[in-house]
């Protein structure tokens, strides 16, 4: 079945310093990607949607100079936590759906950021 | 305010018992998704449900649509630790399908041996 990578699963920083997280689709193509992010013991929250070839929507209170997306392939999109701080520490997880009518959205595994 | 309010937040129960997972909303939509998480794991989708007064059965988890698709409710018959998660429901508000689902706040299951 369709599946979501995410990568690393797990990441600690230093404060200010910036940090990638990659989520591929391994086995279909998918236009459009989502991230979100989500607190402990609390729902997920949309962050923004990243779309192949153009610009990401970011969702209303998401900087998007601190949340850079890149979606340069049809398999991988980047989120990019610039100058983080103890704060984004958080559990981000993406999603993606294959580019097929009625297809699912599959969600990665998500990456835990911690920022000291 | 939250689009899905989900209720309880919280549940911790024994082994062999029911419950019943509640995800309420003002709004109308045009389908809901049920999914399961487990610490340190993305979500896992366990049903979608599109028509008003569906029922969809999942093994010993039940899952209801509500009439006018405003609501849905998940049963677990004879609960086991293995049903231990956090379950979500979530909703793509826009009517032409973006796929920027939303999701509810969430309830935390603890089923103790």
């Amino acid at each position: 079945g369709a599946v979501v990578s995410q990568h690393p699963s797990w990441v600690i920083c230093k404060s200010g310093t910036s940090v990638k997280i990659e989520c591929r689709s391994l086995d279909f193509q998918a236009t459009t990607m989502f991230w979100y992010r989500q607190f402990p013991k609390q729902s997920l929250m949309l962050m923004a949607t990243s779309n192949e070839g153009s610009k990401a929507t970011y969702e209303q209170g998401v900087e998007k100079d601190k949340f850079l997306i890149n979606h340069a392939s049809l398999t991988l999109s980047t989120l990019t936590v610039t100058s983080a701080h103890p704060e984004d520490s958080s559990f981000y997880i993406c999603s993606a759906r294959a580019l097929t009518a009625d297809s699912p959205l599959h969600f990665g595994n998500g990456t835990r950021l911690t920022v000291t | 305010t939250q689009l899905l309010e989900q209720s309880p937040q919280f549940l911790s129960i024994q082994e062999g018992e029911n419950l019943t997972v509640y995800c309420n909303s003002s709004s109308v939509f045009s389908s809901l998704q049920w999914y399961r998480q487990e610490p340190g794991e993305g979500p896992v989708l366990l049903v979608t449900v599109v028509t008003g007064g569906e029922v969809k059965k999942l093994k010993r988890l039940t899952f209801q649509f509500g009439d006018a698709r405003k609501d849905s409710s998940l049963h677990i018959t004879a609960a086991q630790p293995g049903d231990t998660g956090l379950y979500l429901c979530a909703v793509d508000p826009a009517t032409s399908g973006t796929y920027k689902y939303i999701f509810g706040t969430g309830t935390r299951l603890k089923v103790l041996a």
